[in-house]
């Protein structure tokens, strides 16, 4: 059973826009956040993380929200560039956990075309 | 160098045969794990170790065993390779001495099992 949910498998949006990527989970123990961004032939390297005592989570071009209520949080890129071209994976670990293990979503392809 | 790195890139092997994927981290970090990914379904756990005495399965660690010979080595075992292993796998490691700490990960293992 999936805990880490990523509905859209791809996404496409043009360069300078924003990019949203939307993740859900359902298990109401996570308590901490991360997105990865993987390029072909390279493992998935870290970008953002949130923790589940904040809502917002900002880095550059790159900020994170959650919503724990709906169990939603979303990475959002301003302005998106070709080079965030890449899948992105959302995870989650749960709160106690102390073998820091993460769950995934399935991913979503981000495209930013010029 | 990378801080994260497996042997080999890529395999290509028959079914039947005998896999070991290797795998070193110069980071210092105590937690590794071993993930595959197959397309459309994220990142799955199939092993991870707290530390040289500590093994723990994964989500789907059945068909494969895995070899903490260091700190720094973590290795996985296909002992009877089939087809259905065909997949990307990745191995991360983590910091233990803090809490809500992300994974690296190095750039994979395309494996492919004929």
């Amino acid at each position: 059973d999936q805990q880490v949910k990523q509905n859209s498998p791809s996404l496409s949006v043009q360069e300078g826009r924003i990019s949203i990527l939307n993740c859900d989970y359902t298990n109401s123990m996570f308590d901490y956040f991360l997105w990865y961004k993987k390029y072909p032939a390279e493992g998935p390297t870290f970008l953002i993380s949130i923790s589940s005592i904040k809502d917002k989570n900002e880095d550059g071009r790159f900020t994170v929200f959650l919503n724990k209520s709906a169990k939603h949080l979303s990475l959002h890129i301003v302005p998106s560039q070709p080079g965030d071209s890449a899948v992105y994976f959302c995870a989650a670990s749960a709160r106690g956990s102390t073998l820091g293990r993460l769950y995934f979503g399935r991913g979503t392809q981000l495209t930013v075309w010029p | 160098d990378a801080d994260v790195t497996q042997t080999p890139r890529n395999r290509i092997t028959k079914t039947g045969k005998r896999i070991m994927l290797e795998c070193s981290q110069t980071k210092g970090h105590d937690r590794m794990y071993w993930y595959r990914q197959d397309p459309g379904l994220g990142l799955r756990l199939i092993y991870y170790s707290f530390d040289v005495k500590d093994i723990n399965k994964g989500e789907i660690s059945d068909g494969y065993s895995v070899s903490r010979q260091a700190q720094a080595k973590f290795s996985l075992s296909l002992e009877s390779a089939i087809p259905n292993q065909t997949a990307l796998y990745f191995c991360a490691t983590s910091d233990a001495g803090l809490v809500n700490q992300p994974q690296h990960f190095g750039d994979g293992t395309r494996l492919s099992i004929l």
